[in-house]
């Protein structure tokens, strides 16, 4: 599977836009870019995902580069409850019988600050 | 509706002992994945099952088995434990099958895990 890299960790205000950015240089054709996110002590929570168009949900919106190597997962509106830690990650497209993992990184750690 | 479940939430072993850990799946959902989290870390893909089959394995020791059930519940077991399978572990499930472009079909859903400490 091709590999994401994430900034560690970042800090975004209360209210304002928090951008996300994710670099996944050896993506291939046929896998999509999945965010997911999760929250202290909770299990992953599936955010949005995109192929090639940008994608927006009530979520949030995600930004993928017309040479696909790099995606940005933008939150609107950031309020402290969106502090987690954020995964991108990059999975093929599905075919019947083929596993499904996904495969996470180390994630960015988002902070919402009041 | 309800949403993954996993039980026990929390989880004291020691080293040697052997542990099972459950997991209900959405209702309708016939995937079922399991994931290990260790502090610190993303969590790492364990098995995955559906239709009561494997159909994927992560690359953990053969100490590490689970099974699905007729009614799409699984089991995750672990034998010979030791000091680092302290973790959180995470069960997903989805409705599986084709699903087609990575539809709604595969899209996973997680419980909020079991936290086991081995002492």
């Amino acid at each position: 599977d091709a590999k994401t890299t994430q900034p560690p960790s970042m800090d975004c205000a209360e209210g304002r836009a928090a951008n996300l950015p994710c670099n996944h240089s050896t993506i291939s054709g046929n896998e999509y870019v999945y965010w997911y996110r999760q929250i202290h002590s909770q299990g992953p929570q599936y955010i949005i995902h995109g192929l090639k168009n940008n994608e927006t949900n009530e979520m949030a919106s995600l930004i993928i580069t017309e040479d696909r190597k790099s995606s940005t997962l933008i939150l609107p509106h950031a309020t402290l409850r969106d502090t987690a830690v954020y995964y991108c990650i990059v999975r093929p497209k599905i075919s019947s019988g083929s596993a499904r993992q996904l495969t996470f990184g180390s994630g960015t750690q988002l902070t919402v600050l009041p | 509706d309800a949403g993954v479940t996993q039980s026990p939430t929390h989880l004291i072993k020691t080293r040697g002992q052997q542990v099972t850990l459950r997991c209900s799946p959405i209702s309708g959902h016939k995937s079922v994945s399991w994931y290990q989290q260790v502090l610190g870390q993303g969590p790492q893909f364990i098995f995955q099952y559906y239709e009561k089959e494997e159909r994927g394995r992560g690359n953990f020791p053969d100490r590490f088995s689970a099974r699905q059930f007729p009614n799409y519940s699984s089991e995750l077991n672990v034998n010979a434990l030791l000091l680092g399978d302290s973790a959180l572990y995470l069960c997903a499930s989805s409705l599986g099958g084709a699903g087609g472009a990575s539809g709604i079909n595969n899209e996973q859903f997680f419980g909020p895990g079991t936290r086991l400490t081995v002492l």
